[in-house]
């Protein structure tokens, strides 16, 4: 597509529940990122994809978040058994240089956990 | 936890006025991004910096990369309405793209 794409783009989900992000990164892009991002703040690396790679999964907050991406395209992070300190948007960027550059970004998935 | 210096946190503007903005880092970065994002939307790359010392233009925004790589700085001239949002910065530092705090732009129309 043109630009990265992200579903949903907003989430309600009750606390305890399993949550799915999709990002489908602009075509032909080998890197991409997630970030979280909660209201008023910055934005929280949470991991990152180069190619064939394995992933750096340095910024994940806990093991009840995984991501996978899927053929080097589409990416899923996965939130189980949400808490309500998960709720935040959360933002998939993609990139055609390695290791950063000029990274592009959806426009997010709202997560309400209540 | 952030590992950019972003300032200021925020500032109101007269429509008009000259705005300057800058990050700094005990780390040096190999790319400094600036970013610009309006509510609900997702972050918008305005300007890219490859190379210490560097100074590029888009439009109305200005920006450099420090010497010592370890800064880097926005100017938005002749501010306008439209300029109002959230502006980070953004630093390169292995397979990261580590960012600031961001600045919230609040213009006086």
């Amino acid at each position: 597509g043109a630009g990265v794409s992200q579903s949903p783009s907003n989430k309600v989900t009750e606390k305890g529940k399993d949550v799915e992000l999709r990002c489908d990164p602009i075509s032909g892009h080998t890197a991409l990122y997630w970030y979280r991002q909660s209201l008023g703040q910055g934005l929280e690396f949470l991991i990152y994809f180069q190619g064939n790679s394995a992933p750096d999964k340095s910024g994940l907050p806990s093991d009840r978040f995984s991501a996978e991406r899927t053929g080097g395209s589409v990416s899923t992070l996965t939130i189980q058994r949400t808490q309500q300190e998960d709720s935040a948007v959360y933002l998939c960027a993609s990139s055609s240089n390695r290791g950063g550059g000029e990274a592009f970004f959806g426009q997010g998935t709202r997560l309400t956990v209540v | 936890g952030q590992q950019l210096n972003q300032s200021p946190q925020s500032m109101f503007i007269q429509e008009g006025e000259d705005v300057s903005m800058n990050c700094t880092s005990s780390s040096i970065f190999n790319t400094w991004l600036w970013y610009k994002q309006d509510p609900g939307e997702g972050p918008v790359l305005l300007i890219a910096l490859y190379k210490a010392g560097e100074l590029t233009s888009n439009g109305r925004l200005t920006a450099q990369f420090g010497i010592t790589r370890k800064d880097s700085f926005l100017n938005i001239s002749a501010s306008i309405p439209s300029d109002v949002g959230i502006y980070f910065c953004a630093g390169q530092r292995g397979n990261k793209l580590v960012f600031g705090a961001g600045t919230i732009l609040r213009v006086k129309s």
